[in-house]
């Protein structure tokens, strides 16, 4: 059972766009920013967005985070087939002194 | 551009220890804004934080919970690297383990451990 909740699953079309949520608690979302991470089949983890919003460079706009309260959500506008992954959320807890995770949402592009 | 380079058995005898090594380069181990993570992934737990380690003045270190009894983690300063001990290994350690950078923005490629008699 993961700290951070996420669906298991989303899916969309080409060119749809499509929004995973994360939910956590005070002791984590809600004192701390949260990041997204994208893991293509076979490959490591890597970072999508950081601080809620934030996207590293050559990190397409068309993903884009955002937070309210104890919550994280990241978008996915313009889907593409080379979307189809798994994405994860991630926050700091304030209380287990940690870096927490959500389950993971496996994107399927139909 | 940080390059993160782990090296390490992949195959580990239940009761013993687990030890992994993460060399850096591109960065400091000691860098006074950086942190050190050891983050493993299996199928039964997703994506689990072990700990870290970090330099601000002085050398610090985080475990989760549920590891603080057998875990260490240690910079190497002379060899700009950060290792992982796990002590008294189950099958349910069987992961595939990361070192990454604070916020994940590099990670290393993985180590395949099978704790396996």
């Amino acid at each position: 059972q993961s700290v951070l909740t996420q669906p298991p699953s989303a899916s969309g079309t080409p060119g749809q766009r499509v929004t995973i949520s994360c939910s956590g608690s005070t002791s984590n979302i809600g004192r701390n920013t949260v990041n997204w991470y994208q893991q293509l089949p076979g490959t490591v983890p890597k970072l999508l967005i950081y601080s809620n919003t934030q996207r590293p460079s050559g990190v397409p706009d068309r993903f884009s985070g955002s937070k309210s309260g104890t919550s994280g959500s990241l978008a996915i506008g313009g889907l593409q087939s080379e979307d189809e992954a798994d994405y994860y959320c991630a926050a700091w807890d304030d209380s287990l002194k940690g870096w927490v995770f959500g389950g993971g949402t496996k994107l399927t592009v139909l | 551009q940080v390059q993160l380079q782990q090296s390490g058995p992949g195959l580990v005898k239940p009761s013993q220890t687990l030890s992994l090594t993460c060399a850096i380069s591109g960065d400091s181990v000691s860098s006074n804004n950086g942190a050190w993570n050891w983050i493993r992934q299996s199928p039964w737990r997703g994506l689990e934080w072990l700990g870290r380690t970090y330099y601000r003045s002085k050398w610090h270190t985080d475990y989760a919970v549920s590891m603080k009894s057998r875990i260490t983690i240690k910079p190497d300063t002379s060899k700009n690297q950060f290792s992982l001990q796990l002590n008294s290994v189950t099958p349910d350690d069987t992961a595939i383990y990361y070192c990454s950078t604070k916020d994940g923005d590099y990670w290393g490629q993985g180590t395949l451990v099978t704790v396996s008699s």
